[in-house]
This record gives structure tokens, C-alpha cells and sequence, in this order.
């Protein structure tokens, strides 16, 4: 199966800027996408397809990469936006998710 | 509105059985695939299972091969999620999602805990 690595928690002030990064250990082309998860919530799609927002997610959100090494940024943080990130990847089967990145107040 | 609601998870003992429904609506649920995604208590995401638009085509993650079984009834427009055999393993939060390449919308999801 393939293996995304995420950094496991970023401390973050709002206001700044933050990139959380995943990388696979196969190529997944561009088939990479984002989800934001909030203590006791589902799962939201942020972007899908590496770098394409999903319907009325902010614009502050963004996604760039390809093959094995991608980046999630939030640009400027809000408070709001405190919660675990995964990545996903489509391209190889079986799907598979990354381990998440907590994102944390400093 | 796009809106998913599971029921029909539970406490169970392992080796029994139990069926997962998801009621759909605010979108056309023949248009889609659909799949399950679980979340073990305080771990990550993990896919379960998906099908496709009029459920031809369905398919599993390994460890569940063989005891779950993935379905759909497009004129109730309600997914489905047999889980035979179940082990603690499967102890998780199942969600059921709409998918393309990507996991579009999510239900609420529902617990299933597989205890003695």
C-alpha cells in the first residue's frame, strides 16, 4: 500500500502562515487531496487533485505538488482552522489516508 | 443540501454480525459512487469498501474481504454495510461518503464497537 507521511502537529499563531507537507512513497501523480478534521466532526474535503479548492472552502487554503511531495498551506491561520489535517491519495489502490497533522495554538 | 446519515451501529460481540444503512439525500444518489471510511478511536482514517453508480462494481480493503459487503438501493437512495465476522479490529467510527477521485461529502458517522 502506499504510505503518506505527514508531520504528526505544527504549533501556529493566528495570523501566520503554515504548510503541512505529505509525502508518499510511490508516485500518486496529482491525485493527492486534503481534509480538515475538527475534534468530534467527520472529515471536510479542502482540496482535491493536489491543488483544486473544493466548493465554498476560503481561498486562505491552498494545494501545490505532485508525484511524491505535497503541500497543504493556510494562509493566513484563523483560530477556527485549529484541527487535524490528512492527506489522501486515489492513484494507487487501495486508497490510503495519511497519519494526519494536528494543527495547535503556540 | 447534501446530507448522509448512518445508523445502525452498536456494541457487539466478536464473530457476530451487523448492517450499516446510510440515508442520502440532497443529491442525485444514482449519480455517484459511494463508499465506507472508518476512524479507530483516537487513530486516522482508513477506506473500507466502495461501489459503484448501480452497484455492479464493488471493492474492499483487504481485511475485510470476504466479511463485509458493500451495497446500495438507489431507489431508497441508501447505501449499505453488511459486517460479518466482526473483530475488535473493526472497533471504529464508520462514515459513509460520496466519492469521485476524492471523498466529497460525509455523514455524521456512526460507532461500532466489537467487544465481549
Amino acid at each position: 500500500d502506499t504510505v503518506l507521511t505527514q508531520s504528526p502537529a505544527l504549533a501556529v499563531s493566528p495570523g501566520e502562515r503554515v504548510t503541512i507537507s505529505c509525502r508518499a512513497s510511490e508516485s500518486v501523480s496529482t491525485l493527492m487531496h486534503w481534509y480538515q478534521q475538527k475534534p468530534g466532526q467527520q472529515p471536510k474535503l479542502l482540496i482535491y487533485k493536489a491543488s483544486n479548492l473544493a466548493s465554498g472552502v476560503p481561498a486562505r487554503f491552498s494545494g501545490s505538488g505532485s508525484g511524491t511531495d505535497f503541500t497543504f498551506t493556510i494562509d493566513p491561520v484563523e483560530a477556527d482552522d485549529i484541527a487535524t489535517y490528512y492527506c489522501h491519495q486515489s492513484w494507487n489502490s487501495p486508497d490510503t489516508f495519511g497519519a494526519g497533522t494536528k494543527l495547535e495554538l503556540k | 443540501e447534501v446530507q448522509l446519515v448512518e445508523s445502525g451501529g452498536g456494541l457487539v460481540q466478536p464473530g457476530r454480525s451487523l448492517k450499516l444503512s446510510c440515508a442520502a439525500s440532497g443529491f442525485t444518489f444514482s449519480d455517484y459512487y459511494m463508499a465506507w471510511v472508518r476512524q479507530a478511536p483516537t487513530k486516522g482514517l482508513e477506506w473500507v469498501a466502495s461501489i459503484s453508480y448501480d452497484g455492479g462494481s464493488t471493492y474492499y480493503r483487504d481485511s475485510v474481504k470476504g466479511r463485509f459487503t458493500i451495497s446500495r438501493d438507489n431507489a431508497k437512495s441508501s447505501l449499505y454495510l453488511q459486517m460479518d465476522s466482526l473483530r475488535s479490529e473493526d472497533t471504529a467510527t464508520y462514515y459513509c461518503t460520496t466519492t469521485s477521485l476524492q471523498f466529497d461529502y460525509w455523514g455524521q458517522g456512526v460507532m461500532v464497537t466489537v467487544s465481549s
